[in-house]
């Protein structure tokens, strides 16, 4: 069975600080890991997404995430964050099931609040 | 680049009545679709996969009854929650992957916010 945990659930940066939110998952096979953001009462964007190519994958609005095996980790970081970036986080596996068929398991979520 | 539209973006219905959401993906072809559910302040629960010309897959847990999930076309996927109560009142958000195979990432709709009075 495949999993994430969102290891924060409120983070809180300074505007022009460094962002990092966390994420964890396991899985049994080879996942696919993203990122998504969601600000209030919207659907989910896609910032970027890891499929078994470079480690270290850039995505949109300067985030970017490293696939790391060894740690089972897809942490999210971003060098200088912006008041727009406050949203929610979520981190998402997906992973071929036993069955056969591709499952998306979402993180609880992380809260970024960006303070001026 | 891949959209995918929802519709109503907010909808306000009496005890009872049926209530159908409409989730459209404008420029690919979705031969599935997915459903979610999201409580306040908690992460995107699914609810059914939506498959174009054969009937949904729900959850378990989720009432097929009572979410009703059409795909009649590569374009269009409808749920309907019928007989809605205060407790279905949630943001419901849809989505879709743009090549069927999921490494590619989905693609949501801008959710639907359904308060039942």
């Amino acid at each position: 069975a495949q999993s994430v945990t969102q290891l924060d659930s409120h983070v809180s940066v300074s505007e022009g600080t460094p962002v990092l939110l966390r994420c964890n998952y396991s899985s049994s096979y080879s996942p696919s890991l993203f990122w998504y953001v969601q600000h209030p009462n919207k659907g989910l964007q896609l910032l970027l997404k890891y499929t078994s190519a470079a480690t270290l994958v850039k995505g949109i609005n300067g985030f970017e995430a490293e696939f790391k095996k060894s740690e089972t980790s897809f942490h999210l970081t971003k060098p200088s964050a912006h008041m727009s970036d406050a949203a929610e986080y979520f981190c998402v596996v997906s992973d071929r099931m036993d069955t056969g068929r591709r499952a998306l398991t979402f993180g609880s979520g992380t809260r970024l609040q960006v303070q001026p | 680049g891949a959209v995918v539209s929802q519709h109503p973006s907010w909808v306000i219905c009496k005890s009872g009545t049926s209530v159908k959401i409409e989730c459209r993906s404008l420029d690919f072809q979705a031969t599935t679709m997915f459903w979610y559910r999201q409580f306040p302040k908690q992460s995107l629960m699914l609810m059914a996969t939506s498959n174009e010309g054969s009937k949904a897959t729900y959850e378990q847990g989720v009432e097929k009854d009572k979410f009703l999930i059409n795909h009649a076309s590569l374009t269009l996927s409808t749920l309907t929650v019928t007989s809605a109560h205060p407790e279905d009142s949630s943001f419901y958000i849809c989505s879709a992957s743009l090549t069927g195979d999921t490494n590619y990432g989905y693609t949501f709709g801008s959710g639907t916010r359904l308060t039942v009075v």
